[in-house]
């Protein structure tokens, strides 16, 4: 059964604590990506990666941290230092990285992050 | 910024009507996706349409694309109850120089309820 995972789907936190967000995907694809998304808004990319053991800051990266050791795995830490980190967190990946043309992005089931 | 801009932000229908969503984006595009969020869930991809087409079909939706205006819109034709969900366009964002950072930005949605 082919697809992203993300864990886990709710999630709370204090203030000052790190927190990992977990996605996984067996579909062997190449890239993959962070979203925040905010109540009635659309989505912000907050780091993205092309391949293994490269990735690249998005848009609103401030506070937020990656690691791409493995093809099938991209977590994503909020840090301490994300000043307003209570949102719904979306993980997405596409086959390949091309330059100039992007491809259909498969997306996980979400995480909803709340600090307290 | 938002690359694109949807409208209208919210539409109410009755099942059996046809559903119009409106997007708008202000840089030259490669390509244009549009995506479906069920409420509190992942994004699922609808259609992907390229700078060099017009119109594309699958299945009850029908999207077009307007270079030189910088719009497309999204048709869902014999609207369900099931048609029921917030509709994003995403598109690939292009510096002035026509660089492409092969990135797709979101825009806010439009949220569609198909009462039965």
């Amino acid at each position: 059964d082919g697809g992203i995972t993300q864990s886990p789907k709710y999630l709370f936190r204090k203030e000052g604590q790190n927190v990992t967000l977990s996605c996984e995907q067996n579909l062997n694809h190449d890239a993959m990506y962070w979203y925040r998304q905010d109540p009635g808004q659309g989505l912000r990319l907050i780091y993205y990666s092309q391949i293994v053991n490269d990735f690249q800051k998005g848009d609103i990266a401030e506070g937020y941290s990656v690691s791409r050791e493995k093809k099938e795995s991209f977590p994503l830490t909020v840090t301490s230092a994300q000043k307003n980190p209570t949102a719904f967190y979306l993980c997405a990946s596409s086959i390949a990285w091309r330059e100039g043309l992007m491809d259909e992005q498969f997306f996980g089931p979400g995480t909803r992050l709340t600090v307290l | 910024s938002q690359q694109g801009e949807e409208d209208p932000q919210a539409l109410s229908i009755q099942e059996g009507e046809n559903a119009t969503m409106n997007c708008s984006y202000k840089t030259s595009i490669n390509n244009l996706q549009w995506y479906r969020q069920n409420s509190g869930r992942g994004l699922v991809h609808l259609i992907l349409i390229r700078s060099n087409e017009r119109e594309k079909h699958s299945g009850r939706l029908r999207v077009t694309l307007d270079t030189s205006k910088k719009s497309s819109s999204l048709l869902i034709t014999a609207s369900r109850a099931a048609d029921t969900a917030s509709y994003f366009c995403a598109g690939t964002t292009r510096d002035a120089g026509g660089t492409s950072y092969g990135k797709l930005t979101f825009g806010q949605g439009t949220i569609l309820t198909v009462h039965p």
